[in-house]
């Protein structure tokens, strides 16, 4: 069974610019999360979609943002980067809200 | 939303068993012990999880004593490639829940 998958594994942005970034959930799994990493800190919470549906959000700008397909696969958009925007991007995807199952992610670098 | 402390870190050697202790003080009825292990720049990988007693698979063992207020992962005879950040996780299914990570525990295997 495949996992969840993220393109691109890495993305160089310069500050203004936006950035999509791409998620595949398991098969068969309605709800991805999102979740930011800074380089040696833990996963924040971003976003959580599920059957299309923003369910929630963390405590992020709104120029955070994101969808979910009716294939269930999702995007995160982060518009007008910025330095501290850099991080490592994790996508989850899950049946149940309490097995998360994670993406290798996305590094983000804003220069 | 039961709050989980774990060490920041622990050392340990070659061939020896870890054990990682967790504290969830205000745990649900309803609420599930999962234990995650993330690598640098990786997502976080499923380990092990469960509600009472005692679970076990091929990689670790989780010990959950009768009042649930807290759960040890134990890891057996440890190799230097189970250096890794390593994240205990509570919650339930249901609701607006939130998988949402504390800091983690910082394992390092020396040779």
């Amino acid at each position: 069974e495949a996992g969840v998958t993220q393109s691109p594994t890495h993305l160089i942005k310069t500050r203004g610019q936006q950035a999509t970034l791409r998620c595949s959930p398991i098969s068969g799994h309605t709800s991805v999360y999102w979740y930011q990493q800074a380089l040696g800190l833990g996963l924040q919470f971003l976003l959580w979609y599920d059957e299309g549906e923003e369910r929630n959000r963390g405590n992020f700008p709104p120029r955070f943002s994101g969808r979910q397909f009716p294939n269930y696969s999702s995007e995160l958009n982060v518009n007008a980067l910025e330095l501290e925007d850099s991080a490592l991007y994790l996508c989850a995807s899950s049946l149940d809200p309490w097995v998360p199952y994670f993406g290798p992610g996305t590094r983000l670098l804003v220069l | 939303l039961a709050k989980t402390t774990q060490p920041i870190s622990m050392d340990s050697y070659e061939g020896q068993e870890v054990n990682i202790t967790c504290s969830h003080n205000n745990i649900a009825t309803n609420d599930y012990i999962t234990w995650y292990q993330q690598f640098p720049s990786q997502g976080p990988r499923f380990i092990i999880q469960g509600y009472k007693t005692k679970v076990t698979n091929e990689v670790a063992s989780l010990f959950i004593p009768a009042d649930r207020k807290s759960s040890t992962l134990s890891l057996p005879r440890v190799s230097l490639s189970d250096t890794a950040v390593y994240y205990c996780l509570v919650g339930s299914s249901g609701g607006s829940y939130i998988p949402t990570f504390g800091r983690g525990t910082s394992l390092i295997v020396h040779p």
